[in-house]
């Protein structure tokens, strides 16, 4: 499978601090992108990193992307209470012309005000 | 919001039964996808398509068939339900250029009893 796995599965933090989450996949791809997901709802595309960049910032959140151990990391800085919520990897490997995604399990975040 | 539509929201029905799932875009985007969302799976692609009458198999499209006859419309349908196939089904759509992120619907909670 090309799945993407995350890492921790679940992370509870106090507001304010910091949250990092990790992703590691399984082939080459075109590029990764970072998912959130709230409760009861469809996903919500956050960023998206090509394989040939290394860093990218929207906002609060940073995402880092190394190709050579096939990971990626999700910071988001200053967290709130609204941040809590799941957050996935997926890939796209470029393996048909719809540019398929494979999902990671997910990273269950709980912000505590 | 990116404008898709999935109906209906929630549903619950019987082993053998036949069961359509649809999605509406008002985007004109090329690309359809159809995913299930299972506890500890993330997200699997089922079918997708990539144009009007263009369907192609995704990972876990075994019982389940698909049809694209209008650019806004993909419809999933399960012509037998089985308990295995209880789970939330999100539709997503994409755009033509490359390296562009997929847009969600709020998924159908589909419950075979």
């Amino acid at each position: 499978s090309q799945q993407g796995e995350e890492d921790p599965q679940a992370l509870s933090i106090q507001e304010g601090e910091n949250a990092t989450m990790n992703c590691s996949y399984k082939t080459s791809i075109n590029n990764l992108q970072w998912y959130r997901q709230n409760s009861g709802r469809g996903l919500v595309h956050l960023i998206l990193i090509r394989s040939n960049e290394r860093e990218k910032h929207s906002g609060r959140l940073r995402v880092t992307l190394d190709t050579s151990k096939k990971s990626s990391s999700l910071l988001i800085t200053a967290s709130r209470a609204a941040d809590t919520a799941s957050y996935f990897c997926a890939t796209d490997a470029g393996q048909t012309g719809a540019n398929n995604l494979f999902f990671g399990t997910g990273t269950r975040l709980t912000v505590i005000p | 919001d990116a404008g898709i539509t999935q109906s209906p929201r929630h549903k619950v029905t019987e082993t053998g039964t036949p069961v359509t799932l649809r999605c509406h875009q008002t985007e004109n985007h090329r690309y359809m996808y159809w995913y299930r969302q299972d506890p500890g799976h993330g997200l699997r692609l089922i079918h997708y398509s990539y144009g009007v009458k263009d369907t192609d198999k995704g990972e876990v499209s075994d019982g389940y068939s698909v049809s694209r006859s209008k650019t806004e419309d993909f419809l999933l349908t399960l012509e037998s339900a089985t308990s295995s196939q209880t789970s939330v089904y999100f539709c997503a759509i994409r755009g033509d250029r490359p390296n562009q992120p997929q847009h969600f619907g709020d998924g159908t909670r589909l419950s075979i009893l």
